[in-house]
């Protein structure tokens, strides 16, 4: 089975600006969730997409949303970009009738200048 | 709340040395409890898991127990080649209902020198 496929793999956008990036899980997985990495705060759990709802969520302001589609592609969305947004984006898919086990994807580099 | 501690890194060391990274974790309920490896330029890899306590997950010679009387979960390795250089992360994942959501340690760098 193919992967977790990230798209784009690198964006350079500015302050203020807004970023969707996008999410395909591995066939068959119907669970979607998204974190944060960065070097201060590390892995950070941002939310997570199951039949089209959000589940769960952590702690991250407004300006940071999601949606899942039909065919559990999820698309992450960050309004109003902030130099400390820059960070890789990781999503990870899950068969939600098995175990806890996240499969990851190769990450979204965002640099926000 | 949940939390994950790892072994501060940078961890350097020779091929062929023997390899233990610590972790300790604090949960409500039964977690899972994971590891997961990051080459650079990458995202994560699961490298072995374990859902409950006594179990031994294990892969690519890496190995570690659920202790859940220590609350740990060590990662072992008899002898470590280049090619393990990598971060490391523990991590523990609690379904609340059915919602899912991976808790992650800090991460431990290992370099390994030929």
């Amino acid at each position: 089975k193919a992967g977790v496929t990230q798209t784009p793999r690198y964006l350079i956008k500015t302050r203020g600006q807004q970023v969707t990036l996008s999410c395909s899980p591995i066939s068959g997985h119907r669970s979607v969730s998204w974190y944060q990495q960065t070097p201060g705060q590390g892995l950070q759990f941002l939310f997570e997409y199951f039949s089209e709802t959000q589940r769960n969520k952590g702690n991250f302001p407004g300006r940071f949303s999601g949606r899942q589609f039909s065919n559990s592609r999820s698309e992450m969305n960050v309004s109003t970009l902030e130099l400390g947004d820059s960070a890789l984006y990781l999503c990870a898919s899950s068969d939600p009738s098995g175990t806890d086990t996240q499969y990851f994807g190769p990450g979204t580099r965002l640099t926000v200048l | 709340g949940d939390s994950v501690t790892q072994m501060e890194g940078p961890v350097t060391l020779s091929e062929e040395a023997f390899l233990t990274i610590n972790c300790t974790y604090t949960a409500t309920g039964y977690p899972s409890l994971f590891w997961y490896v990051q080459y650079p330029g990458e995202g994560l890899q699961l490298l072995l898991k374990a859902t409950k306590a006594d179990d031994k997950g294990s892969n690519k010679g890496f190995e570690a127990t659920y202790r859940k009387e220590t609350t740990s979960f060590h990662l072992e390795k008899g002898s470590v080649q280049v090619s393990d250089s990598a971060v490391y992360f523990c991590a523990l994942g609690i379904s609340s209902g059915s919602a899912r959501q991976l808790t992650f340690g800090s991460g431990t760098q290992l370099t390994v020198l030929p």
